[in-house]
C-alpha cells in the first residue's frame, strides 16, 4: 500500500516552544490530507483536515492559531505546535487518502509529542 | 453526526482460536469502512477496506463483513497468533470526514 511518513517520530520540547511535525506521502499526491490526535487508551480524534494550496478546515474546539497546518505541496503537510503546554503531550498522527474510487486512507506512523 | 462503535473494548483469547471483532455505526451514508490495526505507541496498519457496494474482504486470515443497512461490520480472525495482539480500530468515512470507532484491544495468549 501506499507510505506516509512523518517526522520527528518523537520530541521533548519545554513550555512555550514551537514544534513543527512533518507529514510526507512518499509515493503518490495526496490533495487531502489529516491530522489526528490520540490521547492514551483512547481513540484517534480529527483535528484538521488539509488541502494543498488552501487553508485547512478545524474541527470544533481545535484551535487553528495554536495548530498552524500548512499544505504546501501536494506531498507535504505541516503542523506547527505553537507556544506548546504540557497539555499538547499526545500522539499526533497524520494520513492521507488515495484519491479514486477507493478512498482509502494511509496513516503516518505517528509523533510523540511531549512538553515538559 | 455519525457515531462509531467496537465491542467488546477487550478481549483476550488463547492461541489458535477464532475469534470475532464487531464495529457498529449509526449513519448508513457511508462511502466505505477500514479495518486497522495499531500497536502500542505506534500509528495505524490498514488491514482491509469495504466499499459501500461491497459485503465483505478477505485478507490471509482476516475476513471483514460488512451489512450497511443494519450498520455492522464484523472483522474475523481466524487461528489467532501471539502477533495479532493489537487494538483494532474501524472507520468509515461518511461525507469528508473519517470516523473512528474506540477499539478493540486484543490479546492473543500462548
Amino acid at each position: 500500500g501506499a507510505v506516509v511518513s512523518q517526522h520527528p517520530s518523537w520530541v521533548i520540547c519545554k513550555s512555550g516552544t514551537s514544534v513543527k511535525i512533518e507529514c510526507r506521502s512518499l509515493d503518490f499526491q495526496a490533495t487531502t490530507m489529516f491530522w489526528y490526535r490520540q490521547f492514551p487508551k483512547q481513540s484517534l480524534m480529527l483535528m484538521a483536515t488539509s488541502n494543498e494550496g488552501s487553508k485547512a478546515t478545524y474541527e470544533q474546539g481545535v484551535e487553528k492559531d495554536k495548530f498552524l497546518i500548512n499544505h504546501a505541496s501536494l506531498t507535504l503537510s505541516t503542523l506547527t505546535v505553537t507556544s506548546a503546554h504540557p497539555e499538547d503531550s499526545s500522539f499526533y498522527i497524520c494520513s492521507a487518502r488515495l484519491a479514486g474510487l477507493n478512498n482509502e486512507q494511509f496513516f503516518g506512523p505517528g509523533t510523540r509529542l511531549t512538553v515538559l | 453526526k455519525q457515531e462509531v462503535t467496537q465491542i467488546p473494548a477487550a478481549l483476550s483469547v488463547p492461541e489458535g482460536e477464532n475469534l470475532v471483532l464487531n464495529c457498529s455505526f449509526t449513519d448508513s451514508a457511508i462511502y466505505n469502512l477500514q479495518w486497522f490495526r495499531q500497536d502500542p505507541g505506534k500509528g495505524l496498519t490498514s488491514l482491509l477496506l469495504i466499499q459501500s457496494s461491497q459485503r465483505e474482504q478477505t485478507s490471509g486470515r482476516l475476513n471483514a463483513s460488512l451489512d450497511k443497512s443494519s450498520g455492522r461490520s464484523t472483522l474475523y480472525i481466524a487461528a489467532s497468533q501471539p502477533g495479532d495482539s493489537a487494538t483494532y480500530l474501524c472507520a468509515v468515512l461518511a461525507g469528508n470526514q473519517f470516523y473512528f470507532g474506540t477499539g478493540t484491544s486484543l490479546t492473543v495468549i500462548p
